[in-house]
């Protein structure tokens, strides 16, 4: 049982690229988050899903998107890297929402030069 | 707008005795409250929970208290150990709906 898994665990960008943060978990569960954590700010909802299917914004969903084919993966793209975009990347999934309680990924160390 | 906040950036407790970590929240829809605790480089994991129709759980050391007219929550420690050094988030959900959390305590337990 590998829980949430994410990857990579560090990544290094130029401004104006494109890539992929994944994120897969083997509990079933169905729903599942995308944060950041940057000092001082605390964790902030980027986007999060209730199900395959459906998705919804969070508190900083500007320059991010995401979509949820599958209730396993729920992968996190970043359309045009900036700076402002380096922080470390949390995937999280729960199987009755907040009530359950999230289980977090080990998170990803993004830096955009 | 930050809509849960710990306002104490830092704590720093001796070994054996009470640590009180706070948090309060602007969101009068919230019903459900999770403290988190996180060591570096690893996700946050969860630590306690309450539902906004109780104003105390327990679980072992920790304690989560929840002041609903004066929207505050906090946590209680007891007895603290040098294990316990972390950050602690709290959390709060509206209708079991999306996760918001706050901006951390850095918690410091010395011998």
């Amino acid at each position: 049982n590998a829980g949430v898994t994410q990857t990579p665990k560090f990544q290094v960008l130029k401004t104006g690229q494109s890539m992929t943060l994944q994120c897969a978990q083997d509990m079933n569960h169905e729903y599942m988050s995308w944060y950041r954590q940057d000092p001082g700010m605390g964790l902030r909802l980027i986007h999060y899903s209730v199900g395959a299917g459906i998705t919804d914004q969070g508190e900083v969903p500007n320059g991010y998107n995401v979509s949820r084919s599958t209730t396993e993966d729920f992968p996190l793209r970043l359309l045009s890297a900036a700076p402002s975009q380096t922080s470390v990347y949390f995937c999280a999934s729960s199987e009755q929402g907040a009530v359950g309680g999230y289980t977090f990924g080990s998170g990803t160390r993004l830096t955009v030069v | 707008d930050q809509q849960v906040k710990q306002n104490s950036p830092s704590l720093s407790v001796q070994e054996g005795r009470i640590s009180i970590l706070n948090c309060d929240y602007t969101n009068s829809m919230f019903d459900y409250f999770l403290w988190y605790k996180k060591y570096p480089a690893e996700g946050p994991t969860f630590l306690i929970s309450i539902s906004s129709i109780k104003d105390k759980n327990e679980d072992g050391r920790f304690t989560v208290f929840l002041n609903k007219s004066a929207k505050h929550l906090s946590l209680h420690i007891v007895p603290s150990q040098p294990g316990d050094s972390a950050v602690y988030f709290c959390a709060a959900s509206a209708r079991n709906d999306k996760l918001i959390f706050g901006t951390g305590t850095r918690l410091q337990v010395f011998p």
